[in-house]
């Protein structure tokens, strides 16, 4: 079975805070896919990541940044300098490589307020 | 590229009546698809497995004569909520995948039954 678990519900910061933004994942498969989605008030989702199980380097994205940490299952998220435009509901999502289906399973959210 | 379309955006409909949404991949071919539903502030929850030309594959719970799902082409797949309730209320996304390792969302549908 997976299972993907953000901890974090809420998160309220000021523009131009820093905020990482948590996921922890269970899986018994020894190659999966990890993703991150944003989804606006509009619910249309946005891909912002996808990361292989077999690479674990840390990757930056202009003001975004992820942190894989195998060995304690997390695949975490920050937002450097945060804007008002980045307040959204942020999913952290698994995929098993293994089967014919690309079928994920998605944590429960974070929402993130970014306010002036 | 990779474009996947909705149909349509937002619906309301009365109770007790039919509401199809269509879900389309408009440059690309996709031998799946899959269909979610997302309650008000709550986690995409998968429905079902949509295969091109095959039956699909229901997550447990999910009712397969409530909520019947036709994948005729390679591009198109297509929900109905049948005799829908106010219950049947939800952000229904569909996505497709052009192959094993990628999957493509849809803007999302808004179905409100009064």
């Amino acid at each position: 079975a997976q299972k993907v678990t953000q901890a974090q519900t809420e998160i309220s910061v000021v523009e131009k805070e820093d905020v990482t933004l948590d996921c922890v994942y269970e899986t018994r498969d020894t190659t999966y896919y990890l993703f991150w989605y944003k989804q606006p008030p509009s619910g249309e989702l946005v891909f912002l990541i996808r990361r292989n199980s077999f690479d674990e380097q840390n990757e930056i994205s202009g003001r975004y940044s992820w942190n894989f940490q195998k060995s304690t299952s997390s695949f975490n998220f920050t937002i450097t300098a945060s804007q008002v435009v980045d307040s959204a509901v942020y999913f952290c999502a698994l995929r098993a490589r293994k089967g014919t289906a690309s079928k994920l399973t998605f944590g429960t959210g974070t929402r993130l307020q970014v306010t002036l | 590229g990779a474009v996947v379309s909705q149909h349509p955006s937002r619906v309301i409909c009365k109770s007790g009546t039919s509401v199809k949404i269509e879900c389309r991949s408009l440059d690309f071919q996709a031998t799946t698809m899959f269909w979610y539903r997302q309650f008000p502030k709550q986690s995409l929850m998968l429905m079902a497995t949509s295969n091109e030309g095959s039956k699909a594959t229901y997550e447990q719970g999910v009712e397969k004569d409530k909520f019947l799902i036709n994948h005729a082409s390679l591009t198109l797949s297509t929900l109905t909520v049948t005799s829908a309730h106010p219950e049947d209320s939800s952000f229904y996304i569909c996505s497709a995948a052009p192959t094993t390792y990628e999957q493509y969302f849809g803007p999302g549908t808004r179905l409100t039954v009064t």
